[in-house]
């Protein structure tokens, strides 16, 4: 089955600084990326996803990249504000089909003003 | 647009009882999936449920089970509950042939 790591697990940066989250996925047939970002307490929240025909995708100061040859994909965050601080997952899904997402597992990141 | 909803939102159970969660999907969504989000851990999928059906399990035994109703809301059940079940369950939902997920808030299950 497909598995997915995630690095860091923990990244610490200053505001305004930006913030990089790497992935790597095992299944060269999977096609969908999906972020999502969990605040103590909250519900995981879908903030940026990209497909498997598209190098790069951006919505204002998150952008995702992904490199199906190495089967590794990016989350960038730039400028970042101390509500940006949350944990976020990345996943990989659509190898053989299926809908069910491989999460990664997680990387904490804390924003000091 | 109502999001997915979850309840209990917590819910303590003492270990060899049963646990029941209950899921209610965005509407017009009939895919719920059920998580198990364990203490330092990522997001383990348990079931998948559409029109009703289970389609998909993961790795997990048999005491974890669940249903779907015709309204597509749904229930996980977990039978003869061991102290490390204690872990946010989380609900997510799609529309049918999607990959794109939502999810609940979780119910905090506790096993002493």
């Amino acid at each position: 089955g497909e598995n997915v790591e995630q690095h860091p697990s923990t990244l610490s940066v200053q505001e305004g600084d930006s913030a990089v989250i790497k992935c790597t996925y095992s299944d060269s047939a999977s096609n969908y990326f999906p972020w999502y970002k969990q605040e103590l307490g909250k519900r995981p929240q879908l903030i940026i996803d990209i497909r498997s025909n598209v190098g790069e995708k951006k919505d204002q100061r998150i952008a995702v990249t992904l490199n199906k040859t190495a089967k590794h994909f990016s989350l960038h965050i730039t400028e970042t504000q101390p509500e940006d601080s949350a944990v976020y997952f990345c996943a990989a899904s659509g190898a053989g089909g299926s809908y069910i997402p491989t999460f990664g597992r997680g990387t904490s990141l804390i924003v000091h003003p | 647009e109502a999001g997915v909803t979850q309840s209990p939102t917590h819910l303590i159970k003492t270990r060899g009882q049963q646990a029941t969660l209950r899921c209610s999907p965005i509407s017009g969504h009939t895919s719920v999936y059920w998580y198990q989000q364990a203490l330092g851990l990522g997001l383990q999928f348990l079931l998948w449920y559409d029109e009703g059906e289970e389609r998909n399990r993961g790795n997990f035994p048999p005491r974890f089970s669940g249903r779907q109703f015709p309204n597509y809301s749904s229930e996980l059940n977990v039978n003869a509950l061991e102290l490390e079940d204690s872990a946010l369950y989380l609900c997510a939902s799609s529309f049918r042939g999607s990959d794109v997920q939502y999810f609940g808030p979780g119910t905090r299950l506790t096993v002493t």
